[in-house]
């Protein structure tokens, strides 16, 4: 298997502009999660899915984030208008099944707004 | 709501030295533990996990970690650390409430050849 695989892996915007992070899970998996990683606040969890449906999307910073499922094999992450504090390392992870496994991780999108 | 506690957010060691990286949490009941390391540029991957058992978990590339219930504590050791072992380390705790673990803010180790 590939592993989690997101894309792009580097994306500079400039502030207000829309930025569309994606993500293919490990197929299989149930569960999908997005992180966001910064020097200030480190890993946190932003929103998870479970069998496409979002779970618990407490994590999203404000109303400028969105996420979506639109089936098993793909995830979005859209920042609208994206703002210079939203720069950071995002990454996507799955998971199969029961809380008992691990998650994979994907290899992140470092997202630079200026 | 659970926390988990890294206290060291940076540690610089030089090669062969021992290391322990601290890791507590907050929640009283059932728990599954769990170290993950990112090495540079890399994205994270499980190191070890603890669910019943054997206290003593051994893991990869030499880590083992140590769950003692009565300190809530699920500390990182390795006996001799390498330069390739520089990486962030994040604990991770799941309760037995919860689907998804809650991880720690993580620990930057940086070993000196």
């Amino acid at each position: 298997d590939a592993g989690v695989i997101q894309s792009p892996r580097h994306e500079v915007t400039e502030m207000g502009q829309e930025v569309t992070l994606r993500c293919k899970p490990i197929s299989g998996h149930d569960y999908l999660f997005w992180y966001r990683q910064t020097m200030m606040r480190g890993l946190e969890l932003l929103i998870y899915f479970n069998n496409n449906v979002p779970i618990d999307d407490s994590g999203m910073p404000e109303d400028r984030f969105s996420a979506k499922m639109p089936n098993a094999s793909f995830s979005t992450l859209k920042i609208q208008p994206s703002e210079p504090r939203d720069s950071a390392v995002y990454f996507c992870a799955s998971r199969r099944g029961s809380s008992y496994n691990e998650q994979f991780f994907g290899p992140g999108t470092r997202l630079t707004v200026l | 709501a659970q926390s988990v506690s890294q206290h060291n957010h940076h540690v610089i060691l030089s090669e062969a030295a021992s290391l322990e990286l601290g890791c507590n949490y907050s929640y009283g009941g059932t728990v599954n533990l769990f170290w993950y390391v990112q090495y540079p540029g890399q994205h994270l991957q499980l190191l070890l996990k603890y669910f019943s058992g054997d206290p003593l978990v051994k893991g990869i590339k030499g880590f083992e970690a140590e769950f003692i219930k009565s300190k809530f504590s699920f500390n990182l050791r390795k006996p001799s650390v390498q330069w390739s072992d520089t990486a962030e380390y994040f604990c991770a705790v799941k309760t037995g409430g919860s689907y998804i673990p809650t991880f720690g803010r993580g620990t930057s180790l940086i070993v000196h050849p």
